[in-house]
């Protein structure tokens, strides 16, 4: 069974500084990871994925992540913040060719000015 | 194009009362997923069809849940009776196989209160 764990429910940082939230996974197959983001009142949206090319992922407003296999960890960061990026982050495991989704517990930004 | 449709938007109904909540996936896409999304439980997967079966509901919570997908366009997701306990945001999403990456696409959920 696959699964992921996102290491802290609440990240808080100043804004220009940089985010780092932290998620691991588990999964006994090649896995497909992804980054989705929540605002307040509105579904999720994918931010980036991994799905065995790069390990190095680029997404929407600035974000990346790393694929690391030896660590079993996909790791998002970006370095400035802005306060627009405040909202709930979502780590999510998928088997490769699988079309299930399971979810980490979630990880909410609050931005300081 | 349109993105998934969920209504209604907000639901508010006291304890024993049926629930019904209606989802509109994208147009090609022959995946369909309801998820719900707690507090407690954060998000967890409930039942998902593919081209209108289910395939799996190991996630439905229990016989007071069902969902169906009588057609491609169309999906709804009924509890009754309902229970304060079922109170929380459901989502619904889409995905479809060809040229498949993986990625679900989400409608803005249907939140429901249970008084």
């Amino acid at each position: 069974a696959q699964s992921v764990t996102q290491l802290g429910s609440h990240v808080s940082v100043s804004e220009g500084a940089l985010v780092l939230l932290r998620c691991n996974y588990s999964s006994s197959v090649p896995p497909y990871l992804f980054w989705y983001v929540q605002y307040p009142n509105q579904g999720l949206q994918l931010l980036l994925k991994y799905t065995s090319a790069a390990t190095l992922v680029k997404g929407i407003n600035g974000f990346e992540a790393e694929f690391k296999k030896s660590e079993t960890s996909f790791h998002l960061t970006k370095p400035s913040a802005h306060m627009s990026d405040a909202a709930e982050y979502f780590c999510a495991v998928s088997e490769q060719g699988a079309q299930k989704l399971v979810f980490g517990q979630g990880t909410r930004l609050t931005i300081n000015p | 194009d349109a993105g998934v449709i969920q209504s209604p938007r907000h639901e508010v109904t006291e304890m024993g009362q049926e629930v019904t909540l209606r989802c509109k996936p994208i147009s090609g896409h022959d995946y369909l997923f309801w998820y719900r999304q707690t507090m407690m439980r954060g998000l967890e997967l409930l039942i998902y069809f593919n081209n209108n079966v289910p395939i799996d509901d190991s996630g439905m919570p229990e016989d007071r849940f069902s969902a169906k997908m009588p057609n491609a366009s169309f999906s709804t997701l009924k509890i009754q009776p309902s229970e304060p306990r079922d109170s929380a945001v459901y989502f619904c999403a889409s995905s479809r196989t060809s040229g498949y990456t993986g990625e679900l696409f989400f409608g803005e959920g249907s939140r429901l209160t249970v008084l």
